[in-house]
């Protein structure tokens, strides 16, 4: 069976601090993996979404960016957080089969920005 | 641009009642949807999925229906329980690489 993993699960971090945050899925190869934000009672805003190693694509302009540098590993960075940057942020993964379907969403992590 | 988005903001129904959470797309191109349910600091779980050649669809205790007519589509939960309680998002693949996800819906479910 899959499984997905993201870490940490809570972090608070100073405006201006770099962030690294690290989604890894087993059990399968070559997934579609997703980055999403969720602002507190909102839905979900997709952020990046990768078909493959090195393959990322951006929904929204800001100061964050995916890197997928092995198969099964996802990671959202940014080099100065906003207050903004405040949120609960979900890794999901999906099968690499023609048009994405159902996603399989991790725990999250919930990043607080002072 | 085309959004699918929700009616009710949140819901409270009694335990034991009967739940529904409806969902208005306005995406045409939409051939499947799905539900999720979402508790409090956790990732969404799926619920349930619907393809668009389909009206109905059941599953345990959940039924989603879909009216291409309207655009419209919604989720029945027989006999709410307490552990019912969460936010209900749908969702549509309108064809892009990534789901579409509604604003949610929050059951509140009385004893």
């Amino acid at each position: 069976s899959q499984t997905i993993h993201q870490w940490p699960a809570t972090l608070v971090q100073p405006v201006g601090s770099p962030l690294s945050l690290e989604c890894t899925v087993e059990g399968t190869s070559n997934p579609n993996l997703y980055w999403y934000r969720q602002a507190a009672g909102r839905g979900l805003q997709l952020l990046f979404y990768s078909v493959g190693i090195g393959q990322i694509s951006s929904e929204v302009p800001q100061n964050l960016s995916a890197s997928r540098p092995q198969d099964r590993q996802f990671i959202l960075s940014s080099k100065k957080l906003l207050l903004s940057d405040s949120g609960f942020y979900l890794c999901a993964w999906s099968f690499a089969s023609g048009r994405e379907n159902e996603q399989f969403f991790g725990p999250g992590t919930r990043l607080t920005v002072l | 641009g085309e959004s699918v988005g929700l009616h009710l903001p949140t819901l409270s129904v009694q335990e034991g009642d009967n739940s529904i959470i409806n969902c208005a797309y306005s995406n045409s191109a939409s051939d499947y949807f799905i539900w999720y349910k979402q508790e409090s600091g956790k990732g969404p779980q799926f619920i349930i999925d619907i393809r668009s050649n389909m009206d109905k669809r059941q599953g345990q205790r959940v039924t989603v229906l879909l009216n291409k007519t309207v655009k419209h589509l919604s989720l029945q939960i027989a006999a709410t329980q307490p552990g019912d309680s969460a936010v209900y998002f749908c969702a549509e693949n309108t064809g892009r690489r990534a789901l579409t996800f509604g604003s949610g819906t929050r059951l509140q479910v009385q004893p």
